[in-house]
This record gives structure tokens, C-alpha cells and sequence, in this order.
């Protein structure tokens, strides 16, 4: 397709367990962010990723949160013994980056997280 | 990263301009001024950029100072479709640039 793409829309899991939401960004896109966004509030920055190296990390909330972009494309955000603090909406965006970046991010749809 | 403050909610009606207004009072020499709109259930989408005075495209306007220390968005002519959440943000356009989100502006269209 020709935007972000996060899988999967909906997750639901219990307290300890451990997780994984994909994002698949706009081709060609370098950069990616990974932002999280409680209910009634706008985005919370977690992590930044130009090409396959996390350039900022410093929004992770712990270390439970690990992101991954291995071949520069797809990334995964993981998150271990889950919490039901950590309930909210995944969002994922990718801009062009690097000396081409306008400023201009690409969302996803978000992966809704539950944790029961 | 320059911190930013505009109203937690508006309300207005079909058919009227929209004036919502970002104050940035320690907005930094390389900064420019972004806007982006969020509808429920969707990640946000950018509006407009700006650096200073005027920039207009098919959405809105931006109205920027010469002191860059609030900037307006406009929206003219709203339809029920406008009501979002309106996000200033502020930042400098290099490769470190990563957007930081406040809490937006709840513009609520009334029929």
C-alpha cells in the first residue's frame, strides 16, 4: 500500500505477557518514529530510527520497550512483561529523513494495546 | 525543543473561519512551525509548515509574526468533517528533527 501500515489494528493481552507490533513505512522513507498515545492525550515520542540505528531512543519508557529496524525498512516494537499501564495506541510514522527531511511524518492507523 | 501552549478546545459553527493560536515564546532561530490534525481512531495527519509571515495551501493558512513567537492556523469556511484535534509543534528541520507533541486543540464543528 501507499501508507504506513501497522499490524496488527488490535491487541489484547494480560499483565506479564510479552508483545510485538510491526510497522511496515512508505518506501523509500529513511526515517521512522514509534510514538505512543494515551486517551485523551496527543502522541508521546518513544523512539526514532534513521535508516537501521536507533538515532533516539529517549522516550522509552523502560527497559521492557526495545524497538528494531534491521534491514532499514520494517520495524518491530517489543515490549516485555506488559503492564496495564502500558495500554494505549501504538502509532508509527516514517518521514524521508535525513537531508531531506521536511518536517512532514507519515502515520499509521496505530495498533490499539490492551492489557488486561 | 520549544515548548508549546494553545487552548485545550474551541467550538464554532459551519461556514465560519477558524483562528486557533500557538504560543512559542522560546522558538529557537532554526525552528519552524508544523500543524497537524487528528481525527479519532487515525494517526495524525500534517495540515502546514511554516517559517514567518504567511503560508497558504489548499487547507489552511498559517499566519506567523515577525517576533515567531505565536503563530495562527486558519481554517476558512469549517465543515463538520474539521472537527479534530489541532497540534502545534515546533522544531528545527535537520536529521535529528523528531516531533513533540503538546495536547492539541479540540475543535468541536457545530451544524
Amino acid at each position: 500500500g501507499a501508507g504506513v501500515s501497522q499490524t496488527p489494528s488490535n491487541k489484547v493481552t494480560e499483565k506479564g505477557k510479552y508483545v510485538e507490533l510491526r510497522c511496515d513505512p512508505i518506501s523509500g522513507h529513511t526515517a521512522l518514529y514509534w510514538y505512543r498515545q494515551s486517551l485523551g492525550q496527543g502522541p508521546e515520542f518513544l523512539i526514532y530510527f534513521q535508516g537501521t540505528g536507533a538515532a533516539d531512543d529517549s522516550g522509552l519508557p523502560n527497559d521492557r520497550f526495545f524497538a528494531v529496524r534491521p534491514e532499514g525498512s520494517v520495524s518491530t516494537l517489543k515490549i516485555q512483561r506488559t503492564e496495564r499501564g502500558d495500554s494505549a495506541v501504538y502509532l508509527c510514522a516514517s518521514s524521508l529523513g535525513g537531508n531531506a527531511n521536511t518536517g512532514e511524518l507519515f502515520f499509521g492507523e496505530g495498533s490499539r494495546l490492551t492489557v488486561l | 525543543l520549544a515548548k508549546t501552549t494553545q487552548p485545550i478546545s474551541m467550538d464554532s459553527y459551519e461556514g465560519q473561519e477558524v483562528n486557533i493560536t500557538c504560543s512559542h515564546n522560546n522558538i529557537a532561530t532554526n525552528d519552524y512551525i508544523t500543524w497537524y490534525q487528528q481525527f479519532p481512531s487515525q494517526g495524525p495527519r500534517f495540515i502546514i509548515q511554516g517559517y514567518k509571515t504567511k503560508v497558504t495551501n489548499e487547507v489552511a493558512s498559517l499566519f506567523i509574526p515577525a517576533d515567531r513567537k505565536s503563530s495562527t492556523l486558519s481554517l476558512p469556511r469549517v465543515s463538520l468533517s474539521d472537527t479534530a484535534v489541532y497540534y502545534c509543534l515546533v522544531g528545527p528541520m535537520d536529521s535529528s528533527y523528531k516531533l513533540i507533541f503538546g495536547s492539541g486543540t479540540r475543535l468541536l464543528v457545530r451544524p
